[in-house]
């Protein structure tokens, strides 16, 4: 059974910062991986989507890698600035359709 | 492209009553999933549908839930006799192919059993 974890749960950082996400999932058997944002009581908004045969992917300010051997993901976020304040879920592709979520990390950008 | 649409947004049901929720692809996206999001937990997969037929319907609990996607319309959750327990965030999202393609989130349905 495919298990995803998130470390760190929560993170505050001042304005400007670097910072990494980590996500880690048990079968590295895995199709691609999606990273989402979450604002309170909003819906997901899609990130990036890593292909199983890729290393990374970039959009904008963030970087997304993938080592499927050690089964880990990470999620970096250059220069981060207040609207960055969000939830951040790493889910996995299981079986090629369903998606397993990690609990999230809760990011808070002081200014 | 209008995205993916869910509606209600918000709804409350007292314990007992029937719960449908619905969503709208986004347009050219024939391929449905539904996840739930209980209250301090992660989202959970329930099911995976195309038109008129359900691929994958292993996250559904096996009483009082039913899923469908019909030819013409929205996807409709069904949920038959409401407990406290339902209570959540029912997510829909939609992709153009079922093969490991990104997949598009609605804005949540958020039911509220009394």
């Amino acid at each position: 059974k495919q298990e995803v974890t998130q470390i760190p749960a929560a993170l505050s950082v001042p304005e400007g910062e670097n910072l990494v996400l980590n996500c880690s999932f048990t079968d590295s058997a895995i199709y691609n991986l999606q990273w989402f944002r979450q604002d309170p009581g909003k819906g997901l908004t899609s990130l990036l989507l890593i292909q199983s045969s890729q290393r990374e992917q970039t959009s904008g300010r963030l970087n997304a890698s993938l080592d499927k051997s050690s089964g880990r993901s990470t999620l970096y976020i250059a220069a981060s600035q207040p609207g960055d304040s969000a939830t951040y879920l790493c889910a996995v592709f299981q079986g090629a359709q369903k998606l397993v979520f990690g609990q999230g990390t809760r990011l808070t950008i002081n200014p | 492209n209008a995205g993916v649409m869910q509606n209600p947004r918000h709804l409350v049901r007292r314990r007992g009553q029937e719960a449908r929720l619905r969503c709208s692809p986004m347009k050219g996206h024939s391929h449905v999933y539904w996840y739930r999001q209980l209250p301090e937990e992660g989202l959970k997969f329930m099911v995976y549908l195309q038109k008129e037929n359900i691929i994958d319907e292993s996250g559904m609990p096996k009483e009082r839930f039913s899923a469908e996607f019909p030819k013409e319309g929205p996807s409709i959750l069904r949920i038959q006799q409401v407990v406290r327990g339902d209570s959540a965030a029912y997510f829909c999202a939609s992709s153009p192919t079922g093969a490991s393609g990104e997949q598009y989130f609605g804005p949540g349905t958020r039911l509220t059993v009394t």
